[in-house]
């Protein structure tokens, strides 16, 4: 039969823009929240978490926004560069301490040189 | 500091026989999880070891099983192969010191192809 993959949603940028991926979670009791990227032929690399007693956090080049009330998280980029082209997977702790990730579908970047 | 390591990284079976994919983890992380990656159901949770006892399972036939190490190297294993099977299978790591510590770090996983 024929297979159907997930539809990824896509986001492409100019170099240098600022990008915003988003992400709705599931589950109002997760407390704690990552930001995967992954390259092709790479594992998921982990660039930057926060937990729900937080709102934002900031690391180099990259902000998480965490917004529990309406369970939604975002990543912005900043001065995104060629190299940031990839897929943004979010991905939050649903099992509390039986640790356990579910993950978003995944969000494609693509950056314009 | 190594990172994850997996062996394998590629793999070809055929229908019906079974698979063992081997894990090592960051120097010092005693958890080890695996996850299935496929097109169609994205990266799904399979199991999570710690100090070689399965602690946590993900909705998955009994086909698929796991065991961890004494040196908290792990093995996971899939049994009479279907074609679904197909995928790349993560293992990752992480730390669980005093002081909590939830990062998972993955490898670079095994791209599984069942013929």
């Amino acid at each position: 039969g024929e297979s159907v993959g997930l539809h990824l949603p896509t986001l492409s940028v100019q170099e240098g823009d600022n990008s915003i991926i988003n992400c709705a979670y599931s589950n109002s009791a997760s407390d704690y929240f990552i930001w995967y990227k992954q390259e092709s032929g790479k594992g998921p690399q982990f660039i930057i978490d926060i937990r729900s007693n937080m709102d934002k956090r900031q690391g180099q080049r990259v902000t998480v926004l965490l917004n529990k009330t309406v369970k939604h998280l975002s990543l912005q980029i900043a001065a995104t560069q060629p190299g940031d082209s990839a897929v943004y997977f979010c991905a939050e702790n649903s099992g509390g301490s039986n640790y356990k990730l579910t993950f978003g579908k995944g969000t494609l970047l693509t950056v314009n040189p | 500091k190594a990172g994850v390591t997996q062996t394998p990284r590629y793999l070809i079976k055929t229908r019906g026989q079974q698979v063992t994919l081997s894990c090592s983890p960051i120097s010092g992380h005693r958890s080890v999880s695996w996850y299935q990656q496929t097109p169609g159901q994205g990266l799904q949770f399979l199991f999570e070891y710690f100090s070689e006892t399965q602690r946590n399972k993900g909705n998955f036939p009994g086909r698929f099983s796991g065991r961890q190490f004494s040196n908290s190297r792990s093995e996971m294993n899939v049994s009479t192969l279907e074609l679904g099977d197909s995928a790349l299978y993560l293992c990752a790591s992480r730390w669980t010191g005093a002081l909590t510590n939830e990062k998972l770090f993955f490898g670079s996983g095994t791209q599984l192809s069942v013929l």
